[in-house]
């Protein structure tokens, strides 16, 4: 099993700003996940982090909307830029480690 | 875009009872189905995962069957309780994890 977990666990923002979101995991992984689950929805992937190799998005995610660092085998960071209200949802971090565990989440709200 | 198709969308279940959420995909090669839990301002957890070589796979009171030729998976509540109201999630992986749309099952007391 894998211990995620995220900072902040939530958060309000002013619309045009920009929030930072920290993945820390207990063990090392090669892929970490990036997803958005708006209000009432299901999961969306955003990307997949790989350590020492550009992230690859999903179709509609583009790297300067949700720039994604990933320095090393146990930490990710998602930015969510020049936010506006639609960005209001939950992020989530998840790592596969024979499956795929998920962090608490960042709870984000735009105003 | 490969799709899992999960049903019913909410779900009302009396105490005691049994709860039954489906799943169907389209594509035969994954390598395990996992079924996630999660709670209101929580993450989603895993709760149990099958693989596709076997057809039935209990936790507890949580029970996966898995149908290949009909490309389906259920997740079984058994003696349904209360605190296990939450929304469910099954997921297929193809290279990702694919979710189904969410069941939001409600146990009364």
């Amino acid at each position: 099993s894998a211990v995620i977990s995220q900072k902040p666990s939530r958060d309000i923002c002013q619309r045009g700003t920009s929030l930072t979101i920290q993945c820390q995991v207990d063990s090392q992984v090669t892929m970490m996940f990036w997803y958005r689950q708006q209000p009432g929805q299901s999961l969306t992937l955003i990307a997949t982090a790989n350590q020492g190799s550009e992230a690859t998005y999903e179709s509609g995610f583009v790297i300067d909307k949700f720039p994604i660092s990933r320095p090393n085998l146990t930490f990710s960071t998602l930015t969510v830029s020049n936010m506006s209200p639609e960005d209001s949802s939950i992020y989530l971090c998840s790592v596969e480690k024979e499956t795929q565990y998920f962090g608490p989440g960042t709870r984000l709200l735009v105003l | 875009q490969q799709q899992v198709k999960q049903s019913p969308q909410s779900l009302i279940v009396q105490k005691g009872g049994i709860s039954i959420i489906n799943c169907a995909y389209e594509n035969t090669a994954f390598d395990y189905f996992p079924w996630y839990q999660q709670f209101p301002g929580k993450g989603p957890a895993l709760l149990i995962a099958i693989r596709p070589d076997v057809s039935e796979k209990k936790e507890g009171r949580f029970t996966i069957s898995f149908n290949k030729s009909a490309k389906q998976f259920s997740l079984h509540i058994m003696d349904s309780q209360p605190g296990d109201s939450a929304t469910y999630f099954c997921a297929a992986p193809s290279g990702k994890l694919i979710f189904g749309q969410g069941t939001t099952l409600q146990v009364k007391p």
